[in-house]
């Protein structure tokens, strides 16, 4: 089964707006984190924010914050006002237990912003 | 901090042949990681290191793909008579030995082509 769910394979968005870009993951285990990487065509892995299963409060870092719905199982990631430069693949990830263990990706969301 | 820093940036090699891999990670960081990624999907993972000492392999990783770390510092991933279905962008990471929450530092990749 699939550790990490992406089922937006592309997005688009107006420049300023926001967008919501969804994750959902399974996992047994009762610590875990969630992770958001951002991949430009450039081609390098730019990580943007991290949520840890006992955090209460949602992650939030500058334009962007993770919506996690614990019992949903689900980290979405927000990104607000939108900029050209945002164009890019998302990635979700997960790491479970609380060492650092490999990452588990899913397949990704290709966003783009119009002008 | 550096970066985590990878050599060679592209390589095209004939099928049948060997080619060597190159990642040197941010210096403070003792786990390293060497991901696959292919067009249109996110990261898989392939094997990890804590020091020199390999602590995980995939199922992906066949008996052609070797990985070493022998110093603890950089580390090397070779595949054996190559394959077409090799062909892919190959990622090193690095992390902190700190929590489940240090995320992985990526490097830009090797990307291989196999002919």
């Amino acid at each position: 089964a699939q550790k990490i769910t992406q089922t937006q394979p592309g997005m688009f968005v107006q420049e300023k707006e926001a967008v919501t870009l969804d994750c959902t993951y399974d996992t047994s285990d009762q610590s875990y984190g969630l992770f958001w990487y951002k991949q430009p065509s450039s081609g390098e892995m730019i990580f943007l924010i991290y949520q840890g299963s006992y955090d209460e409060q949602n992650a939030t870092e500058g334009r962007y914050s993770l919506n996690f719905q614990k019992a949903r199982k689900s980290a979405n990631l927000v990104i607000s006002a939108s900029q050209l430069g945002d164009s890019a693949m998302y990635f979700c990830a997960m790491r479970e237990g609380q060492r650092n263990t490999p990452l588990v990706f899913g397949k990704g969301t290709r966003l783009s912003v119009i002008a | 901090d550096t970066g985590v820093s990878q050599d060679p940036r592209h390589k095209i090699t004939k099928r049948g042949q060997n080619v060597t891999f190159r990642c040197d990670p941010i210096s403070e960081h003792n786990r390293l990681y060497w991901y696959r990624q292919t067009l249109g999907q996110g990261p898989e993972f392939l094997t990890y290191f804590q020091n020199e000492a390999q602590l995980e392999k995939s199922r992906l990783l066949s008996d052609r793909f070797s990985a070493e770390r022998p110093k603890g510092s950089f580390s090397t991933l070779e595949i054996q008579r190559t394959e077409q279905g090799d062909s892919a962008m190959y990622l090193c990471a690095s992390s902190s030995p700190y929590q489940g929450g240090s995320p992985l530092h990526f490097g830009n990749g090797t990307r291989l082509t196999v002919t």
